[in-house]
């Protein structure tokens, strides 16, 4: 099994460019979680799926940050407009799911850093 | 809710030498506790949990952790740490119906020979 696969895995963009994150859960995960991972406020739950289906999206940080997940082997985290304060590592974690899918234990990515100059 | 603290942001230690790692749990229910484990540019990694029964847990390469209800503590120890568990550890929470993990805020191992 190949894990959860993210890319990129640098991105460097500019302020005001649209970025895109991509994640391939393992197969069989059912749920589908994004994390922001920095110095100053630790690591956040952005959003999670269940079966593709956003259930928790209270983390999103405001109307730039958007979540999909169009089926359950792809799903995109996307900032438009970025900005300097989104630079951070961005992870995705897959868990089979169900009502306690935590006690699987999530798999993580390896993440994706994102500056934002 | 559930909350997870983390009272030591780095710990220093020298190889060969016990080390404990602290957390400390909030909750109004039942919780399902983890340590997860981060090294060096890669995601983070289940390293143990507690469900139930047995308090002490323990994972495959040497480290353990024990479940103290009336403490509200689950401190991650190690009786001797090589250099190669320098990391970070993070503790995190749930409870028996929810889904997702409340992590902490991490503590930073750092082991020098």
């Amino acid at each position: 099994d190949a894990g959860v696969i993210q890319s990129p895995r640098h991105e460097v963009t500019e302020m005001g460019q649209e970025v895109t994150l991509r994640c391939k859960p393992i197969s069989g995960h059912n749920s589908l979680f994004w994390y922001r991972q920095t110095m100053m406020r630790g690591l956040e739950l952005l959003i999670y799926f269940n079966n593709n289906v956003p259930i928790d999206d209270s983390g999103m940080p405001e109307d730039r940050f958007s979540a999909k997940m169009p089926n359950a082997s792809f799903s995109t985290l996307k900032i438009q407009p970025s900005e300097p304060r989104d630079s951070a590592v961005y992870f995705c974690a897959s868990t089979p799911g169900g009502g306690e899918g935590a006690v699987y234990g999530y798999t993580f990515g390896s993440g994706t850093r994102l500056t934002v100059v | 809710a559930q909350s997870v603290t983390q009272l030591d942001s780095q710990v220093p230690v020298f190889e060969e030498a016990p080390v404990e790692l602290r957390c400390n749990y909030s909750s109004s229910v039942s919780v399902y506790l983890f340590w997860y484990v981060q090294y060096p540019n890669q995601g983070l990694q289940l390293l143990l949990k507690y469900l139930s029964g047995s308090t002490l847990v323990e994972s495959i390469n040497g480290f353990e952790a024990e479940f103290n209800k009336s403490q509200t503590s689950f401190h991650l120890r190690k009786p001797s740490v090589h250099i190669s568990d320098t990391a970070e550890y993070f503790c995190a929470v749930s409870a028996p119906g929810f889904q997702k993990l409340v992590f902490g805020t991490g503590t930073r191992l750092l082991v020098s020979p």
